[in-house]
Formats: C-alpha cells, sequence, structure tokens
C-alpha cells in the first residue's frame, strides 16, 4: 500500500517559473524524502528532511514539513526545461519487527516544464 | 564509483516462465532493497536484505516470489509461473545501512519486466 499522496499528479510550467508538489502521508514518520524519475526508471534521491526539522534547502530545491498536517512540499524555483520528470515523496517508516527503515511511496507528480 | 546496476534493462516472457532479476548495489552498502512499480503508480516494496539475510520480506505478493543475496552482495529475484499482472518495472536499491533512521537509498536503473 502507498502511505504518501502527492498533489498535484501532473503540473505544467513555462521555463523560469516556480512548481510546488505537495504531498501528504497517513503515519508518523522518521523522516521524508523527495526523489526525481526520469522516463520510468532509476530514482535520483534529492533532499531529505528529518521529523524535527521543518524546512530545508538545496540549491533551488527547497522542502518544508509540516507533521502536525502530515504534509510536505516542494519547490523548485527558476525551473528548467531538464528538471521534467516525475516526482515522488517517500516517507521512512521503521519496521520494528526486521529493525529496518522501509520508504513507502506516493503516486508522484508528474511535472512538464516548457522551454 | 560505480552506481546500482540492474540486468537485464528489458525482460520479455511468456505466461507461465521462470525469469531472474540481478542487482548488483553499490560496493560496501550492506542494505538491499527490491521495489516494483507499476505503471503510474509509485515504488512499492517488496523485500529487504541485511547482509546475506532476508530481514524484511513483507512487500512479497506471493510465494512465486523468492530473492536471494548469497553472499552479501549480489542479489536475485526470481519470479515463478509469471502472470500478466507481473509486469512492472523492477527497482533495486542499496544503502549503507538499512538500520538508520536516515538512510538514503541509491537506486538502479530498474528492470522493465513485460509478461506476455
Amino acid at each position: 500500500s502507498q502511505q504518501g499522496e502527492e498533489d498535484p499528479q501532473a503540473l505544467s510550467i513555462q521555463e523560469g517559473e516556480n512548481a510546488t508538489m505537495n504531498c501528504s502521508y497517513k503515519t508518523s514518520i522518521n523522516n521524508l524524502q523527495w526523489y526525481r524519475q526520469n522516463s520510468g526508471r532509476g530514482l535520483v534521491h534529492l533532499i531529505l528532511i528529518r521529523s524535527n526539522e521543518r524546512e530545508k534547502h538545496s540549491g533551488r530545491l527547497r522542502v518544508t514539513l509540516d507533521t502536525s498536517k502530515k504534509s510536505s512540499s516542494l519547490l523548485i524555483t527558476a525551473s528548467r526545461a531538464a528538471d521534467t520528470a516525475s516526482y515522488f515523496c517517500a516517507t521512512d517508516v521503521r519496521n520494528s519487527g526486521a529493525g529496518s527503515y522501509q520508504l513507502t511511496f506516493g503516486k508522484g507528480t508528474k511535472l512538464s516544464v516548457i522551454p | 564509483g560505480a552506481g546500482v546496476s540492474q540486468t537485464p534493462s528489458n525482460k520479455v516472457t511468456e505466461k507461465g516462465k521462470y525469469v531472474e532479476l540481478r542487482c548488483d548495489p553499490i560496493s560496501g552498502h550492506t542494505a538491499l532493497y527490491w521495489y516494483r512499480q507499476s505503471l503510474g503508480q509509485g515504488p512499492e516494496f517488496l523485500i529487504y536484505f541485511q547482509g546475506t539475510g532476508a530481514a524484511d520480506d513483507s512487500g512479497l505478493p506471493n510465494d512465486r516470489f523468492f530473492a536471494v543475496r548469497p553472499e552479501g552482495s549480489v542479489s536475485t529475484l526470481k519470479i515463478q509461473r509469471t502472470e500478466r499482472g507481473d509486469s512492472a518495472v523492477y527497482l533495486c536499491a542499496s544503502s549503507l545501512r538499512g538500520t538508520s533512521r536516515y538512510n538514503e537509498q541509491f537506486f538502479g536503473p530498474g528492470t522493465r519486466l513485460t509478461v506476455l
């Protein structure tokens, strides 16, 4: 089952504009991660925000986390055509029986940046 | 250093056949994960290895699916009696340690399995 839900499902913007994607989740988390996927293949890790953090920046990326609302947002500023991809949030939930941390992904937001 | 590699990149098989998908994790990573991604969906967890042992196989959909990691490095996902519903991209990921609450997983390019 999938824990996170991204919103919107698809987003189309002009190059240079900002893109905002949202993610909601259901259970308590240790951290939340954002990944990018091109052409339905391998995922690239973008940023990790811990449950005790509220905001984090990495280059043109800004992630916020609101644990009271169980939601996160990913902002990409000054978008480029190369940012066209699907973006997924993933929550890192502990499996106490296995002593491990599983990632559970949402369905993703498909971002298209038009040159 | 090489990233996670997966072979084959594409596999087409007929219903009822047996397939094996291979994953080479990043050298030194003790944790290895398999995920399955259906069209339009996010990846779904299948199984997690810590070293040679399957520490968590709760995501395997049924007993037709099995995975091994005999020497704690390369892993093989095995699917018996394939069904059309098994068609998906199978992703492998590795991380330095699976028990860290802040572990970053590095993904391979995936194997696209098509069952005719």
